[in-house]
C-alpha cells in the first residue's frame, strides 16, 4: 500500500510570512497533485507534478517534485488569509489505474 | 475543467436509514469516484463507477452498504444504507480530467450527520 505522509499536519501563520509543507512517501509515483480544500467545499487542483525535479510555479505557490520523484514540496510566499484551507497531496501511482492516493493534508491558517 | 454538482449538499440522518446521494457532471466523463472524508482525515476512496459496467469497490466498502448506479456518462448515485454514527462523513464524488487522465475534478461534497 502506498502512503503519502504530510507534514506539518497543522500551521497557523500571520499574514505576510512564508510557508513550506511537505509530501513524503517511500513509493515512486508517476505525477503528484495538490489541492486545496476550502470548508464546505471539494478540493480544488493546484497543479501536477510529472518530472522528476520538476519545479512550477503558481503566483506565489512554488510546488516542487523531488528528483525521485517520491516528494514533492509546497512553499508559500507572503501568505495571506485568501490562502487558508487544507492542502492535499495525491500520487498517481500510473498505469491504467487512475486510482490517487491522497495524503492527510496540512490545515493551513493565515492570520491577517 | 468539469463543473460538478452534488444533492444533497448537506443531511442529517436518522440511524438505520438510507440516504442517496446524486452527483452530476456538465460533460460526459467516462470515470467517476466516490471518495469519503471523515471529520479531520483525508480522502478515502470508496468506488470508482464506469459507465455501462458494476462499480469497483475498495477494501473495506461493500455494495450492500454503499451501492452506486452510473445510468450515463454524466450522472451518479451513491446510497449510503442502513447507516450509523459511523457513517457520518463527507462524501464527494469526482471526474477524471478528460485531457490530462492523471487528475480529478471534484464535487463540493455532501456533508451527512447520522444520529
Amino acid at each position: 500500500t502506498q502512503l503519502l505522509e504530510q507534514s506539518p499536519q497543522f500551521l497557523s501563520i500571520q499574514e505576510g510570512e512564508n510557508l513550506t509543507v511537505y509530501c513524503n512517501s517511500s513509493s515512486v509515483f508517476s505525477s503528484l497533485q495538490w489541492y486545496r480544500q476550502e470548508p464546505g467545499e471539494g478540493p480544488v487542483l493546484l497543479v501536477t507534478v510529472v518530472t522528476g525535479g520538476e519545479v512550477k510555479k503558481l503566483k506565489r505557490l512554488t510546488f516542487q517534485f523531488g528528483d525521485a520523484r517520491k516528494d514533492s514540496s509546497l512553499h508559500i510566499t507572503a501568505a495571506q488569509p485568501g490562502d487558508t484551507g487544507l492542502y492535499l497531496c495525491a500520487g498517481d501511482s500510473g498505469g491504467s489505474n487512475y486510482k490517487l492516493t491522497f495524503g492527510k493534508g496540512t490545515l493551513l491558517t493565515v492570520n491577517p | 475543467s468539469a463543473v460538478i454538482s452534488q444533492k444533497p449538499s448537506r443531511d442529517i440522518c436518522q440511524r438505520g436509514t438510507s440516504l442517496t446521494i446524486q452527483c452530476q457532471v456538465d460533460s460526459q466523463v467516462t470515470m467517476m469516484f466516490w471518495y469519503r472524508q471523515q471529520p479531520g482525515q483525508s480522502l478515502t476512496l470508496i468506488a470508482t463507477a464506469n459507465q455501462g459496467s458494476e462499480a469497483t469497490y475498495e477494501s473495506g466498502f461493500v455494495i450492500d452498504k454503499f451501492p452506486i448506479s452510473r445510468p450515463n456518462l454524466t450522472f451518479s448515485t451513491l446510497t449510503v444504507s442502513n447507516m450509523s454514527p459511523e457513517d457520518s462523513s463527507i462524501y464527494l464524488c469526482s471526474v477524471e480530467a478528460s485531457r490530462n487522465k492523471k487528475t480529478q475534478y471534484f464535487g463540493p461534497g455532501t456533508r451527512l450527520l447520522v444520529l
